[in-house]
């Protein structure tokens, strides 16, 4: 399957905000409210950040939110702190026959 | 609490097969999906197919139809992957994860709990 594509790194400054940007289609992104971010520190299992474009689940603060225009979907963290640093993945659904499920490549955010 | 507990690490011969089994607690078992993830050494995250026991559906990317199976025994609400016929290039990190959604139809659901990972390593 094509992975949706990120951006391989990103940084900022503590206190800054930043954006990750999520390319896909519109067999994903495009045409369904289906995407949700991950994040992963190393040596460690993946977290849900958000859901359904723009849903935070309980716990997670709300420095993180999610967006979408067209086929891109974008989390945006604002108040960075050092925790943040990690691994970011985007994943979304998708009517691509190959796989019904299509994750980005990933974004190694720098603080 | 919610607890998703996958199996040990695991060495494989090429060839071999795998089985990892992922033990929920903490909920109804058969009310959520299971998505089984891996993550090759240094690589992303790839989506290995997801199963439904309520709905007795499973789902699995082109690329691994046929060499993956994922089954379920609700007994024990135990959730297993089964990678057969190895390569090195399956060396990675396993996980299990929970559907989000209640009942679920298909995959693609956002997942909200996950296993610790289990290492899977192929080599000769």
């Amino acid at each position: 399957q094509s992975a949706l594509t990120q951006p391989a790194s990103v940084s900022g400054s503590p206190g800054q905000s930043i954006t990750i940007s999520c390319t896909g289609t519109s067999s994903d992104i495009g045409g369904f409210n289906y995407v949700s971010w991950y994040q992963q520190h190393p040596g460690k299992a993946p977290r849900l950040m958000i859901y359904d474009v723009s849903v935070r689940p309980s716990g997670v603060s709300d420095r993180f939110s999610g967006s979408k225009s067209g086929n891109t979907a974008s989390l945006t963290i604002s108040g960075l702190q050092a925790e943040d640093e990690a691994d970011y993945y985007c994943y979304s659904y998708t009517t691509d026959v190959t796989s019904r499920v299509v994750f980005g490549g990933g974004t190694r955010l720098a603080v | 609490q919610i607890q998703l507990v996958q199996s040990g690490a695991e060495v494989k011969k090429p060839g071999a097969s795998v089985k990892v089994s992922c033990e929920a607690s903490g909920y109804t078992f058969i009310n959520h999906g299971i998505t089984w993830v891996r993550q090759a050494p240094g690589h992303g995250l790839e989506w290995m197919g997801w199963i439904s026991t309520y709905h007795d559906k499973t789902d699995y990317p082109q690329n691994l139809q046929g060499r993956v199976s994922l089954t379920t025994d609700t007994s024990t609400s135990t959730a297993y992957m089964e990678l057969m016929s190895l390569t090195s290039d399956d060396t990675a990190v396993y996980y299990c994860a929970r559907d989000l959604w209640v009942r679920h139809a298909a995959a693609g659901c956002p997942l909200d709990y996950w296993g610790q990972g289990t290492l899977v390593t192929v080599s000769s």
